[in-house]
This record gives structure tokens, sequence and C-alpha cells, in this order.
């Protein structure tokens, strides 16, 4: 089955700074790809995603990248802000399905200093 | 975007004693629903899938009889907990994929997760 190793495990960043998470993902069957963003006490939340027919996908100040032939993934957040800290999820899905398995990383819990 | 509810947001109840929790997608209709489980400071672990109209899929290590799953319309299901003990105490979030990409204007294969529940089991 799958397997997704996330790193690194706390980040802690200066405000207006970048981000780095970086992911990687055992199955080759995989095909999609989502970042979640968790606050404390509730569900995640999609906040981007790939699928592996891309290698590049930006949304204002969020990119992901996604290196197909070494199974790594990453997600870039720009001028980190305040309101960025919180704990990232990669995930990894078997599918384009979306009924299939979520299967996620061990999450990066995000400080931004002020 | 496509919601989901749980209900209730969270329970605190004696050892031994069911707890049933409840997953609701409200404006989009799901034949499959996920449940998740997450200790502190953990990741989320997949602990079955629901299917409406036919049994539970329970992932390896996850007890069936412990953990009843009901799927019992295409917007409902539930999760309980039987026998509660103290390290059954958890965060429980449920995921539900839109059965018709593009329903309630959710883009293509997105899964919608619950705001979890808080089981506290004294």
């Amino acid at each position: 089955g799958e397997n997704v190793e996330q790193h690194p495990s706390t980040l802690s960043v200066q405000e207006g700074d970048s981000a780095v998470i970086k992911c990687t993902y055992s199955d080759s069957a995989s095909n999609y790809f989502p970042w979640y963003k968790q606050e404390l006490g509730k569900g995640p939340q999609l906040i981007i995603d790939i699928r592996s027919n891309v290698g590049e996908k930006k949304d204002q100040r969020i990119a992901v990248t996604l290196n197909k032939t070494a199974k790594h993934f990453s997600l870039h957040i720009t001028e980190t802000q305040p309101e960025d800290s919180a704990v990232y999820f990669c995930a990894a899905t078997p599918s384009y399905s979306s009924a299939s398995k979520i299967i996620f990383g061990s999450g990066t819990r995000l400080s931004i200093r002020p | 975007g496509a919601v989901v509810s749980q209900h209730p947001s969270w329970v605190i109840c004696k050892s031994g004693t069911s707890v049933k929790i409840e997953c609701r997608s409200l404006d989009f209709q799901a034949t499959t629903m996920f449940w998740y489980r997450q200790f502190p400071k953990q990741s989320l672990m997949l602990m079955a899938t629901s299917n409406e109209g036919s049994k539970a899929t329970y992932e390896q290590g996850v007890e069936k009889d412990k953990f009843l799953i009901n799927h019992a319309s295409l917007t409902l299901s539930t999760l309980t907990v039987t026998s509660a003990h103290p390290e059954d105490s958890s965060f429980y979030i449920c995921s539900a994929p839109p059965d018709l990409t593009g329903a309630s204007g959710s883009d293509v294969d997105e899964q919608f997760f619950g705001p979890g529940t808080r089981l506290t089991v004294l």
C-alpha cells in the first residue's frame, strides 16, 4: 500500500519569509496529491492539489511541485503571514476517483514568527 | 463549496458506554464516506470506508465489532464506538467525496472533510 513521508515535522519561519514542506510517496500508481491545512480543533481543509500529469501548480502565495520520477512533491508558501500558522498535511491517492482512499503524511507544524 | 457536518462536535462519556457520531453531506450525495481517527499531534489515520447500501470496509487493525459503521443514506454515515474505553479518546473526522464531479461547486475529485468530533472517554 501507499506510504507518505513528510518533512520537517516542525517549521518556524519569520513573517514574510518562505516555507517549504517536502513529501515522498511509495506507490507509483498514486496520481493525485492534495495538501491540507488543519487548524487546532478543526477538520483539514484542502489548500492546493496537483495531479501526476502536471509538474507545478500555483495559487497566489501557495505553490506545489511534483517530481513523479523521484516520487517527491513539495509545498511552497511565500510571503508567509501569521494566519499561515497551522499544521499542514500532504497526501496521496492512487486514483483520480474521489472515492479513493487518501493517505496522509505525518504533518508539519508551521509557526510564523512576527 | 460543499459542506460536510458532524454531530456532535464533542462528547464525553463513561467507560463502557457507546457513542454514535454522525457525518452528513449537506448539499451533495456521497455513496462513499471515509472515517479517520486523529490522536493529539498525530496525523489522520484512515479507519474505514463507509459504503451506502453495503458493508463498510475496515483498515487493518481496526476492530469492526467495536467501530460500527452504518451508511443509512446517500447523505448520512454514522460511526458508533461501542463499549468505549479511555484509549478510544480521540478526534474522529469523516470525509465525503461527491458522487458527481462538480456537485455543489466542487472541483474535480475533491473530498470534503467534516469539522471533527472530539471524543473523551472517562
